[in-house]
């Protein structure tokens, strides 16, 4: 069984850019989200994708927007770069035929915003 | 607004040491509660979930409990190794919004 991957493991990007962060989930889970965690912080939610469709988005401009494709992988993709966007950014899957809801991480993809 | 508390945010035990963890919610309407560790700048590992039906959860020297009424959990870690040496974040789903609600984690350092 394939655990959820994450890719780049690292980036730095500029203020202004945009960038896309990639996220795989597990094999037979249907549901994905997203979370951005600080330094010191906890993870706070950002967005849920469920069949293809946004279910649920937390405290987040609409710059933070995100796709899941058939397979069930997902993007996260954020414009007009801030420096306060620098963060590890984590990717759960889930599915929604359990109903535990247990969500498993990925190892996350560290954005530097300089 | 589900708020999630734990205190305090960092403990240092020698090892061999049992300890408690512990995690308190605001709003008790959750689904299911689950505890994480994390090594510094990886993702989270999923140590344990307690359905909301739940009272406690077992695995190896890990037990998690959790009083759904009193808004309450807590980590207990038998016989502590330098290996256990991470931060532990508690978390709880309550459906709305499709999220999971953290608290900001307790940063635990065994000392051999």
């Amino acid at each position: 069984e394939t655990g959820v991957t994450q890719s780049p493991t690292h980036l730095i990007k500029t203020r202004g850019q945009q960038v896309t962060l990639r996220c795989s989930s597990q094999s037979g889970h249907n549901t994905v989200s997203w979370y951005q965690q600080a330094l010191g912080q906890g993870p706070q939610f950002i967005f849920q994708y469920y069949r293809e469709e946004e279910n649920g988005r937390g405290n987040f401009p609409p710059r933070f927007s995100g796709l899941q494709f058939p397979n069930y992988s997902s993007e996260l993709n954020v414009n007009a770069l801030e420096l306060d966007d620098s963060a590890l950014y984590l990717c759960a899957s889930s599915s929604r035929g359990l109903s535990s809801y247990e969500q498993y991480f990925g190892p996350g993809t560290r954005l530097t915003v300089t | 607004k589900q708020e999630v508390t734990q205190i305090p945010a960092a403990l240092s035990v020698p090892e061999g040491e049992n300890l408690v963890l512990n995690c308190s919610f605001t709003d008790s309407a959750i689904y299911n509660l689950q505890w994480f560790r994390q090594d510094p700048g990886k993702g989270l590992t999923s140590l344990l979930l307690i359905q909301s039906s739940q009272r406690e959860q077992t695995s190896g020297r890990l037990n998690a409990s959790l009083d759904k009424s009193s808004g309450r959990s807590t980590l207990y870690i038998a016989a502590s190794q330098p290996g256990d040496s991470a931060t532990y974040l508690c978390a709880v789903y309550t459906g709305a919004n499709s999220k999971l609600t953290f608290g900001k984690g307790i940063t635990l350092s065994v000392r051999p």
